[in-house]
């Protein structure tokens, strides 16, 4: 059954440090979806694509946040410089199209100290 | 904005019991609402959805009731098992967007 891959699956980083994560949706699932996770509560949407374009990024801190899909496959999502706060579950979903069932990746679990 | 919450952030049954699990939400323009499960350590899963034109539908051992008048869903799951036990996200849509509420935590006592 096809998943969605997340790399790296933990991270460790000192605030002030970059930090990038990768997403591989699912092949042929044209939406794309970043999410952030803070332990306890729910996913936060981040950024969400449609083939390589941006569809809504209206809660990505683009201070620090950049993501992109460059080709309209794979995505990173990189926060510079990472801050105390951004310790969560960082998830990546994919869906066939827009409004289409999500599928969620096993996520990337970010430390900063 | 929306605005999404559970009535219980913990729920405690029986193996076998039937397990009922409620959701609030603020949204009146959401059109659509999707239950998700999620383990320890593992990204959300799908269970059952259902949209706004409705207000039932039945999977395997779930149902979801939907009540627009006074905004809640609930999702019943039926003869509650063991590999129950997890995080159940509501999460009403809204332009093909998500808002993901709290979470209730369902723990299954054999």
């Amino acid at each position: 059954e096809a998943e969605v891959a997340q790399s790296p699956r933990y991270k460790i980083t000192e605030k002030s440090q970059a930090v990038a994560f990768w997403c591989d949706p699912i092949s042929g699932h044209a939406t794309l979806y970043w999410y952030r996770q803070i332990l306890g509560q729910g996913p936060e949407l981040l950024v969400q694509f449609q083939d390589e374009s941006v569809v809504d990024d209206s809660q990505l801190p683009k201070d620090r946040f950049s993501a992109e899909r460059l080709k309209g496959v794979d995505s990173t999502l990189k926060i510079q410089p990472a801050e105390l706060g951004d310790s969560a579950m960082y998830l990546c979903a994919s869906s066939l199209e827009l409004g289409d069932e999500q599928y969620f990746g096993p996520g990337t679990r970010l430390t900063v100290t | 904005g929306e605005s999404v919450g559970l009535h219980l952030p913990t729920l405690s049954v029986q193996e076998g019991d039937n397990s009922i699990i409620n959701c609030a939400y603020s949204n009146s323009a959401s059109d659509y609402f999707i239950w998700y499960k999620q383990e320890s350590g593992k990204g959300p899963q799908f269970i059952i959805d259902i949209r706004s034109n409705m207000d039932k539908r039945q999977g395997q051992r779930v149902t979801v009731l939907l009540n627009k008048t006074v905004k809640h869903l609930s999702l019943q799951i039926a003869a509650t098992q063991p590999g129950d036990s997890a995080v159940y996200f509501c999460a009403p849509g809204s332009n093909y967007k998500l808002t993901f509420g709290k979470g209730t935590l369902l723990t299954v006592n054999p």
